[in-house]
């Protein structure tokens, strides 16, 4: 099974800042690999797929980048609705997400 | 509006059993491969079961083979979730969703409900 380590678990920002997410796979997943956003009470949003592709509607400061076993989430220019969990999710045969990073207000 | 609406969830005791139901709207679900996803208090989420848009394949977590099955109801526009033999760690707010593309599926997912709270506990 293909494990998924996410890091940091807690990550405190402000407002305006520039944010990295990593996710690291336990085996080559090439850039099978998605990110979500949940909020609180809310359900997940997709935000990126195949590591880099923007979906549709979301706003252009999520980026995604990596292949192969790391791959990082970039929000650039932090924005108050911003404050939330992501994780990643690997897709290359079976599923499995990372185990998540909090975004709160630092 | 195109949602996706669980329901069945409730306090169970271990060895016990429940049925999720996911219903859909706004679309046809038989039109997609959907899945189940859980997600424990505090924890992060994790893929249960997932079944082909006929009902014709459908695929499991190793923890829950043999104890969880996964099955669907065209007409109804319905996906459900039979548990069974259930323990303290499947405790979980319990997501159906929808994976993107269709007959094409691309295998993240584009649609979530807000989810059934299963509590196993004596």
């Amino acid at each position: 099974d293909i494990q998924m380590t996410q890091s940091p678990s807690t990550l405190s920002a402000s407002v305006g800042d520039r944010v990295t997410i990593t996710c690291r796979a336990s085996h080559n997943i090439n850039t099978w690999l998605a990110w979500y956003q949940q909020k609180p009470g809310k359900v997940p949003k997709l935000l990126i797929y195949k590591a880099s592709n923007l979906e549709s509607g979301v706003p252009s400061r999520f980026s995604g980048s990596g292949s192969g076993t790391e791959f990082t989430l970039t929000i650039s220019g932090l924005q108050s609705d911003d404050f939330a969990s992501y994780c990643c999710q690997q897709y290359n045969g079976s599923f499995t997400f990372g185990g998540g990073t909090k975004v709160e207000v630092k | 509006e195109v949602q996706l609406v669980e329901s069945g969830g409730g306090l169970v005791q271990p060895g016990g059993s429940l049925r999720l139901s996911c219903v859909a709207s706004g679309f046809s679900s038989s039109a997609y491969w959907m899945a189940w996803v859980r997600q424990p208090p505090g924890k992060g989420l994790e893929y249960v079961a997932c079944i082909k848009e006929d009902g014709s394949e459908e695929y499991y977590v190793d923890s829950v083979k043999g104890r969880f099955t996964i099955s669907r109801d065209s007409a109804k526009n319905s996906m459900y979730l039979q548990v069974n033999s259930l323990r303290t760690e499947d405790t979980a707010l319990y997501y159906c969703a929808r994976f993107c593309g269709g007959s094409a599926p691309r295998w993240y997912f584009d649609l979530w409900g807000r989810g059934t709270l299963v509590t196993v506990s004596s």
